[in-house]
Formats: C-alpha cells, structure tokens, sequence
C-alpha cells in the first residue's frame, strides 16, 4: 500500500499568512494527487487534482505543486474561511489512501 | 446541480448487516466510476470500495473485501453498500462519491450517513 505522510499536522495562522502543507508518498504516484478542504461536519471539498490543477471556483489563492513523491499545497494569503482541515489523497493504485491531515488553526 | 444524498445508517450490533444507499442526481450515473469512502469519529477520510460503470469492475479496502459488497443501478441512479459481518471498527460516517476516471479523485460527495456498531 502507498502511505501518505502529511505534514505538519496542525498549524497556526493568521489571515493573509502564507501557508504551506507538505505530502509525501512512501512510493512513486506519478501526479495522481489530489487535496482536499474539510470543515467540521461536512464532507470533503475537492480544492486540486492532478497535483497541480486547480479545480472549478476554487479561489487562486490555492495552488499545488510537486517534486518527485513530495507534494506541497500552499494558501497563498489566508482568508477567515479557509481555516479547516485538509487532507491528501493518492490514486496512483488500490488502495487509495489518504495521508493524515493538516489542520489550519487561527493564530 | 450535481447531487449525491446517501441513506440507510443507524445503530447495528457487531455481527450485524445495513444496506447503504447513494442517490445521484444532476449527472449521467452510468458514465461514471463510483465510489464509497469512510470517516470514523476524529479521523481521516478512508476509502471503502469502487465500481465501474457497468459494474465489471469492483475493488476493495482489504478490511472490509468478503464483508462488503459496493453495487449500482444505473436504470435507478443509484449506489448501494451492502454490509455484513459489521464489527466496532465500522463505526463511521459513510459517504458515496463520484470518482474520477483517470486522475482519481473523489467529487462532489454526499453528505454523508452514519453508522454505528455497538451492542
């Protein structure tokens, strides 16, 4: 199975912060990646697929990038909505597997 | 608008079975992979199970493969989850998704169904 580290796992912030969250595949994944935002009792939201791509009405300020099985997520000035948790998620073979969470705290 | 509603949770004793139910709409269900992901009480996200457009293929979590059984019909627009053998680490919130073929991601989800297994 493909482990997905994810971290760190909480972090704090303020707004217009620069944050940055790091994913790394226990193996190679191609650019099968993908993020995902989550608030508290509601279901994941997809934010960036293929590692890179930004998905429709996802605000700009959300961009992915990728190195070799090292995946970065940066929120590029943090705005009071976008404090939650998220969460990556490998599709490069069964099992998908998500990696641990980063959860962004409001400093 | 694209919408996925699950149905069906509830308390099970272990050893137990419950049919998890996923009803699409807003989008053609048969031109698109399925899936069904978990999430225990304070803990990631967890894939389950998917299924193929026409059914002709199906994976599974390893935990779970002889347990549950992911199926659809297309004619209905719907997704199922059969669950037996239902034991305390099934305890979750289950959502269905639509599953991206290539690329793997999970979009939109439902909002969710809980099920519980306890005596």
């Amino acid at each position: 199975d493909v482990q997905m580290t994810q971290s760190p796992s909480s972090v704090s912030a303020s707004v217009g912060d620069r944050v940055t969250i790091t994913c790394r595949a226990s193996q190679g994944i191609s650019s099968w990646l993908t993020w995902y935002q989550q608030k508290p009792g509601k279901a994941p939201k997809l934010l960036i697929y293929a590692a890179s791509s930004l998905q429709s009405g996802v605000p700009s300020r959300f961009s992915g990038s990728a190195s070799g099985t090292e995946f970065t997520l940066t929120i590029s000035s943090l705005q009071p909505e976008d404090f939650a948790t998220y969460y990556c998620q490998q599709a490069n073979s069964f099992p998908l597997t998500f990696g641990g969470g980063t959860k962004v705290e409001i400093k | 608008e694209v919408q996925l509603v699950e149905s069906g949770g509830g308390l099970v004793q272990p050893g137990g079975s419950l049919r998890l139910s996923c009803a699409a709409s807003g989008f053609t269900l048969s031109t698109y992979w399925m899936s069904w992901v978990r999430q225990a009480p304070g803990k990631g996200p967890e894939w389950v199970a998917n299924i193929k457009q026409d059914g002709s293929e199906k994976y599974y979590l390893e935990s779970v493969k002889g347990r549950f059984t992911i199926s659809r019909d297309n004619t209905k627009n719907s997704l199922y989850l059969q669950m037996s053998s239902l034991r305390a680490e099934d305890t979750a919130v289950y959502y269905c998704a639509r599953y991206g073929n290539p690329g793997g991601w999970f979009d939109p989800w439902g909002q969710g169904t809980l099920v519980t297994v306890s005596s």
